[in-house]
């Protein structure tokens, strides 16, 4: 049983275009994250929900938009696609933000390519 | 936004040599979490850690939480082929985020 999916695996496009990736979680959590890893391997988080509720906003463009349309899922939009923002972006949950239990588990991630 | 310390950068070890990184924070965590990435794959939590001087194991790895609460450490013995990954630590408090470290890249010679 995967814990925490994601789709696409792979996303190729060209600069300008809008595309969207999406993440489910079947743990029962109620923190969910984007992570965005560059080509050094450094993770930096992008945001968080906790309950379908924004509780996490780095300095991330507004072309990036998160939605998430119920506790188990969160999804990324990317409007207006440039070459730095290809990547790697990991989805990831967590039992609660708000309690001691900190573990995130994540997903497979999704190599984005901006030709 | 904050990222931690990870040393070394990247190891190349023989299989059966024991592997010691540590992690360092300017700020102190109540929360210490380790994790390892095989490529093409997320991370994945190796050890979690919620109290200063904590030491915990999991198969081969043992994990420290640092008495001043701004470092960790990770050890793995006897190291065999599989162990080939990137380890992060990450760092936090309860209702706030968690940092990445910057990742110690292990290679690990046959």
């Amino acid at each position: 049983d995967t814990a925490v999916s994601q789709t696409p695996k792979y996303l190729v496009t060209q600069m300008g275009n809008d595309k969207s990736i999406k993440c489910e979680q079947n743990l029962g959590h109620d923190t969910m994250y984007w992570y965005k890893q560059d080509s050094k391997k450094f993770l930096k988080i992008m945001f968080s929900y906790n309950n379908k509720e924004l509780i996490i906003n780095e300095t991330v463009p507004n072309r990036f938009s998160p939605k998430s349309p119920d506790k188990a899922h969160l999804n990324l939009h990317i409007n207006s696609l440039e070459l730095g923002d290809s990547a790697v972006y990991f989805c990831a949950s967590s039992p609660s933000f708000l309690t001691s239990f900190h573990e995130q588990f994540f997903g497979p991630g999704t190599r984005l390519t901006v030709l | 936004g904050q990222q931690l310390n990870q040393s070394p950068q990247s190891m190349f070890i023989q299989e059966g040599e024991d592997v010691s990184m540590n992690c360092t924070s300017s700020s102190i965590f109540n929360t210490w979490l380790w994790y390892k990435q095989d490529p093409g794959e997320g991370p994945v939590l190796l050890i979690a850690l919620y109290k200063a001087g904590e030491l915990t194991s999991n198969g081969r790895l043992t994990a420290q939480f640092g008495i001043t609460r701004k470092d960790s450490f990770l050890n793995i013995s006897a190291s065999i082929p599989s162990d080939v990954g990137i380890y992060f630590c990450a760092g936090g408090h309860t209702g706030n985020q968690f940092y990445f470290g910057t990742g110690t890249s292990l290679t690990v010679i046959p």
